[in-house]
């Protein structure tokens, strides 16, 4: 079964440091994952989805995943955190089933001047 | 473009009422789905319809029921509300065909059970 884990709740950065948000997955064969952001009372936006081409993948507003299949992560950064980052993220998994997503818990970000 | 759009954003129900929330997408997606967002544990699935004329059952799907209307439109019924259904509702959809499996989700509707 196929299953995420983001491992902070929530994660803290000033204005102009580095993003790194985690996530390791658990699929029994070469998945398709995905990032998205949600913004406070919005909808979910994609940020960037890896599905086996090029590990390193890029996304909307600078941000950036690489997928390690050795140790089982897809992990987002960014290297100069903005004040508009600030927003909660969901690291997801296609599920194998018929075109199901399956959700992390979610890491909301905070950005301070 | 609208995109996936749902109505209402916003609802109060006492506990045993019903309402239907509505989803439309002008998208021409083939497959359309109903999460339900609750803190600290991401989205999960309520049902999903697959192409049109099909439904099937999520992760949670008990106290719910689904209608695919048309390819456009996918509604989600609380016949009963409970305490336990207050949760911000995303209505998605996706195209079938590719490996792409990205899905585009609604504004949401924020219901509260009293």
């Amino acid at each position: 079964a196929q299953s995420v884990t983001q491992l902070d709740s929530h994660v803290s950065v000033s204005e102009g440091t580095p993003v790194l948000l985690r996530c390791n997955y658990s699929s029994s064969y070469s998945p398709s994952l995905f990032w998205y952001v949600q913004h406070p009372n919005k909808g979910l936006q994609l940020l960037l989805k890896y599905t086996s081409a090029a590990t390193l993948v890029k996304g909307i507003n600078g941000f950036e995943a690489e997928f390690k299949k050795s140790e089982t992560s897809f992990h987002l950064t960014k290297p100069s955190a903005h004040m508009s980052d600030a927003a909660e993220y969901f690291c997801v998994v296609h599920s194998g089933g018929y075109n199901k997503l399956i959700f992390g818990a979610g890491t909301r970000l905070a950005v301070h001047p | 473009n609208a995109g996936v759009t749902q109505t209402p954003k916003f609802q109060v129900l006492k506990t045993g009422q019903s309402m239907t929330l509505q989803c439309a997408q002008d998208m021409n997606h083939n497959s359309m789905y109903w999460y339900r967002q609750d803190p600290g544990m991401g989205l999960r699935l309520i049902y999903y319809s697959a192409s049109e004329g099909t439904t099937d059952k999520g992760e949670v799907p008990n106290g719910y029921n689904v209608s695919r209307l048309n390819k456009r439109e996918f509604s989600l019924r609380l016949e009963s509300a409970a305490p336990s259904q207050t949760s911000v509702y995303f209505c998605a959809s996706s195209q079938t065909s590719g490996f792409s499996y990205e899905q585009y989700f609604g504004p949401g509707t924020r219901l509260t059970v009293t």
